[in-house]
């Protein structure tokens, strides 16, 4: 397995508190992704990173903030939790974008925001 | 244009059985395919991939049909297991090595198979 966590695995917060999500990777990969998972909706990428301050918007990005001061992290930001931020939570990695383009998912965070 | 569609959204199958998952896209520039397999707890898993300069691809029982034309590709089962149940996800992207798609993926909505014993 990629060596990529995630942290926490499960958070319960209430509506309107900001909550932050952490990745943290070993592999050094340059590209970093964080997506959210809902039944129907399958995976949708929020924002992804390319390079250390290097980040920028994917298709559901209203609501959620990210950054990366170093390689191995990167950080997801709630400013302000909505009910409807209540997902899984995967964070990807992938050495290159070109070929084989393969990413590699960590293993999730539960959010519950009440 | 950067929707994928997969269907079908659930599939119920005996052992030894083919179940054929089906994606769809409309962005010609997608040039890359990859399939994921996700147990329940777990984060989705690369399975196989297909470039579309090629019709098929296998790797042990998983095989991807490709159809440029009609911009559709499809994932077969041979022989399901038991231990096949989980949820498949197809994806499409782009390599453009000196453009800006950064490896982003597309995503269907997901399927989730049962195979019974």
């Amino acid at each position: 397995d990629a060596g990529i966590t995630q942290s926490p695995r499960h958070k319960v917060t209430e509506t309107g508190t900001p909550v932050t999500l952490r990745c943290h990777q070993t592999e050094n990969h340059r590209y970093m992704y964080w997506y959210r998972q809902d039944p129907g909706h399958g995976l949708r990428l929020i924002h992804y990173s390319y390079g250390v301050k290097d980040t920028d918007k994917g298709e559901v990005s209203d609501g959620y903030s990210v950054s990366r001061s170093k390689t191995e992290d990167f950080l997801l930001t709630l400013e302000s939790a909505t009910s409807s931020q209540t997902s899984v939570y995967f964070c990807a990695i992938s050495e290159s974008p070109v070929s084989p383009g393969t990413q590699y998912f960590g293993p999730g965070t539960r959010l519950l925001v009440l | 244009q950067q929707q994928v569609k997969q269907s079908p959204q659930s599939l119920i199958v005996q052992k030894g059985g083919i179940p054929i998952i089906n994606c769809a896209y409309e962005n010609t520039a997608f040039d890359y395919f990859p399939w994921y397999q996700q147990f329940p707890g777990k984060g989705p898993a690369l399975l196989i991939a297909i470039r579309p300069d090629v019709s098929e691809k296998k790797e042990g029982r998983f095989t991807i049909s490709f159809n440029k034309s009609a911009k559709q590709f499809s994932l077969h089962i041979m022989d399901s297991q038991p231990g096949d149940s989980a949820t498949y996800f197809c994806a499409a992207g782009t390599s453009n090595a000196g453009g800006t798609s950064y490896g982003k993926l597309t995503f269907g909505q997901g399927t989730i198979l049962t195979v019974h014993p």
